[in-house]
């Protein structure tokens, strides 16, 4: 079965470069989520989107934006990247308005490295 | 808010033992869901079990099963017959899947380690 794709699976940037991370959901799902997670942390809820429109927003910096196209895959684009920002970045992604709404499936995930 | 709390940063068990996983949880929400996902090494988050919050009867994988204390605000889950392939970062989770707003809420996890 298909699952959420992610790319890059890794990414190599320094300071103040920007990057672009991509998020394919599952599909037929139509809400994705981005989640940062540090090196030993819990992960970080950064911003979701539902139907192409943001739904909630986290812990995410200015510095970062994100959409959903109108084919549901999502990007979220990193500008003046700091070391903090070093980590792994997950995607997941859910149908709305069925019990798999309370399921989300997570990507491999994109690691983030700024040098 | 919704908060998700796990007491044991770390664990380790013999290979074959039953191990308990603790979570506790926060919210003033009836209808809600709770998640246990593994994370093992390859760091790829996979979920291992799912309890919906009306459901009075523990959820059950296999070897995973959980217990569920909605009044207590509880979720602990257990792995018996423990395999060397469960050694694994676990986070509990949360979710109020209301409109649009319901985001997982991940706990600090619990870093499991099975012992040979």
């Amino acid at each position: 079965a298909a699952g959420v794709i992610q790319s890059p699976r890794h990414l190599i940037k320094e300071k103040r470069e920007t990057a672009t991370l991509k998020c394919y959901p599952i599909p037929r799902h139509d809400t994705v989520y981005w989640y940062q997670q540090g090196p030993g942390q819990d992960p970080q809820f950064l911003i979701s989107f539902y139907e192409k429109m943001q739904s909630d927003k986290g812990s995410i910096p200015d510095r970062f934006s994100a959409q959903q196209f109108s084919d549901y895959h999502s990007e979220l684009n990193m500008s003046s990247l700091e070391l903090g920002d070093s980590a792994l970045y997950f995607c997941a992604s859910s149908l709305k308005g069925t019990v798999l709404n309370t399921e989300a499936f997570f990507g491999q995930g994109t690691r983030l490295t700024v040098v | 808010a919704q908060t998700v709390t796990q007491s044991q940063p770390e664990m380790s068990v013999q290979e074959a033992e039953t191990v308990t996983l603790s979570c506790t949880y926060d919210t003033s929400e009836n209808n809600y869901y709770l998640f246990w996902y593994k994370q093992p090494p390859s760091r790829q988050m996979i979920l291992v079990i799912r309890q919906e919050a009306y459901k009075q009867q523990n959820a059950t994988e296999n070897r995973f099963s959980v217990n569920f204390q909605k009044a207590a605000k509880s979720f602990s889950l257990k792995i018996s017959d423990s395999q060397l392939g469960d050694t694994a970062m676990y986070f509990c989770a949360f979710i109020h899947p209301v409109n649009r707003d319901d985001k997982i809420i991940f706990g600090k996890g619990t870093r499991l380690h099975i012992l040979p």
